[in-house]
């Protein structure tokens, strides 16, 4: 039962190169999402696909680009990585489109240097 | 602009008395909040939700209620055990012009309950 899985939970970069970070779900879910949590932030999203083959901006989407390669998986790319991006990053999916809970992963914990 | 407040960084409680977390909004189009747990090195998870409709949501030792007039929700948790620190998310949803319906979280509360 693994629910929403990202791939790597740790991960140190340095200043300027490049990252994927993974996120696959197995519940059939419509919906993805990609999160970053910062100390006294909450949960800011960053980008969202509503359904397989669309993806939109969220609140903060500057220095990110994101693929939905099918609709098991989420992908977020950090192309020029910034100590800025230094952050917990969650992947979430959700049934539908309405007034259902989403779903996270246990999270990437990302350092930039 | 904090649409979803959560003014309490931390609450200490003893295991057995009431844990009471609250959340303030300010967008009225919000129309559906939910509460999420998160412990340490984990997703955050579901826990309760509410509609705008009602004011009060009740499922076992958790119950939610809503004053849209003070645009405020409270998390009640009683009786509070151990297993229940962590921190709590607050969020809310509203429809954007897009047909999707935006989720915004409040920053969080830290619960400690003391045995």
């Amino acid at each position: 039962n693994a629910g929403v899985t990202q791939t790597p939970k740790f991960q140190v970069l340095k200043t300027g190169q490049s990252m994927t970070l993974q996120c696959a779900q197995d519940m059939n879910h419509n919906s993805m999402y990609w999160y970053r949590q910062d100390p006294g932030m909450g949960l800011r999203l960053i980008y969202y696909s509503a359904s397989e083959g669309t993806t939109d901006k969220g609140e903060v989407p500057n220095g990110y680009n994101v693929s939905r390669l099918n609709k098991r998986e989420f992908s977020l790319r950090l192309e020029s990585a910034a100590p800025s991006q230094t952050s917990v990053y969650f992947c979430a999916s959700r049934q539908g489109r309405s007034n259902q809970p989403q779903h996270f992963g246990d999270g990437t914990r990302l350092s930039i240097l | 602009d904090q649409q979803v407040k959560q003014n309490s960084p931390s609450l200490s409680v003893q295991e057995g008395r009431i844990s009471i977390l609250n959340c303030d909004y300010t967008n009225s189009m919000f129309d559906y909040f939910l509460w999420y747990k998160k412990y340490p090195a984990e997703g955050p998870t579901f826990l309760i939700s509410i509609s705008s409709i009602k004011d009060k949501n009740e499922d076992g030792r958790f119950t939610v209620f809503l004053n849209k007039s003070a645009k405020h929700l409270s998390l009640h948790i009683v009786p509070s055990q151990p297993g229940d620190s962590a921190v709590y998310f607050c969020a809310a949803s509203a429809w954007n012009s897009g047909g999707y319906q935006k989720v915004t979280f409040g920053t969080g509360t830290k619960l400690q309950v003391i045995p």
